[in-house]
């Protein structure tokens, strides 16, 4: 079975202060592990992903997030947040002897001026 | 710029109407998902194919939804007959190989009335 996690609903931060969106996951495998990004009325998109190799991964728009296998982590993370960073992220976990991804329930970033 | 097609963007209809919603993947992708987003139940899948078979329907209340490819450039979900708890925003997203990304369409909302 495999789940995920994002214990906030809501994120709020100053533009220009560092961003962390919380993940976390559990599988019976190995897992691969996605964030994506949700603007009002759009389909999800992409940001970035974990399979395996380096524990930091880089991911679109300045976003990164940080595989931690012994805290069952993926939390997303960006430096300095921009106003235009607001929107819906949803973390997501893929068993790698599963065909389907979980997607977490969504932690809405909102970023002040 | 390779994308998800899906048809229509917007539908309402009234409670005992069937209604078809369709999805072009991306071409070379080999899986289809179709999810629905509510704010009260998030993102769900409903059902999702490899290779036009459909591998994992559990998400999807089989009296009244259908989901086909009758090829592998068009992905059908069927909802007969409608019903106003079916009101919601469905998406189709495609994907490639097991630690890859999907990539998701606009959707389509759906209004029962």
């Amino acid at each position: 079975a495999q789940s995920v996690a994002q214990p906030e609903d809501q994120v709020n931060v100053a533009e220009g202060n560092p961003l962390t969106v919380k993940c976390t996951y559990s599988v019976s495998g190995n897992p691969y592990l996605f964030w994506y990004v949700q603007y009002p009325n759009r389909g999800l998109q992409f940001l970035l992903k974990y399979i395996t190799g380096d524990n930091l991964v880089k991911g679109s728009y300045g976003f990164e997030a940080e595989f931690n296998k012994s805290q069952t982590s993926f939390h997303l993370k960006k430096p300095s947040a921009l106003v235009s960073d607001s929107a819906l992220y949803f973390c997501a976990v893929r068993d790698t002897n599963a065909g389907k991804s979980t997607f977490g329930d969504g932690t809405t970033l909102t970023v002040k001026p | 710029d390779a994308r998800v097609t899906q048809t229509p963007r917007h539908k309402v209809t009234e409670m005992g109407q069937e209604v078809t919603m369709r999805c072009q993947p991306i071409l070379g992708h080999n899986t289809v998902f179709w999810y629905r987003q509510t704010m009260m139940q998030g993102l769900e899948l409903l059902a999702y194919f490899r290779n036009r078979a459909p591998l994992d329907d559990s998400g999807m209340p089989k009296d009244r939804f259908s989901a086909e490819m009758p090829d592998a450039t068009l992905a059908t979900l069927k909802i007969q007959p409608s019903e106003p708890r079916d009101s919601a925003v469905y998406f189709c997203a495609s994907g490639r190989l097991e630690g890859d990304e999907a990539f998701f369409g606009q959707g389509t909302r759906l209004t029962v009335v």
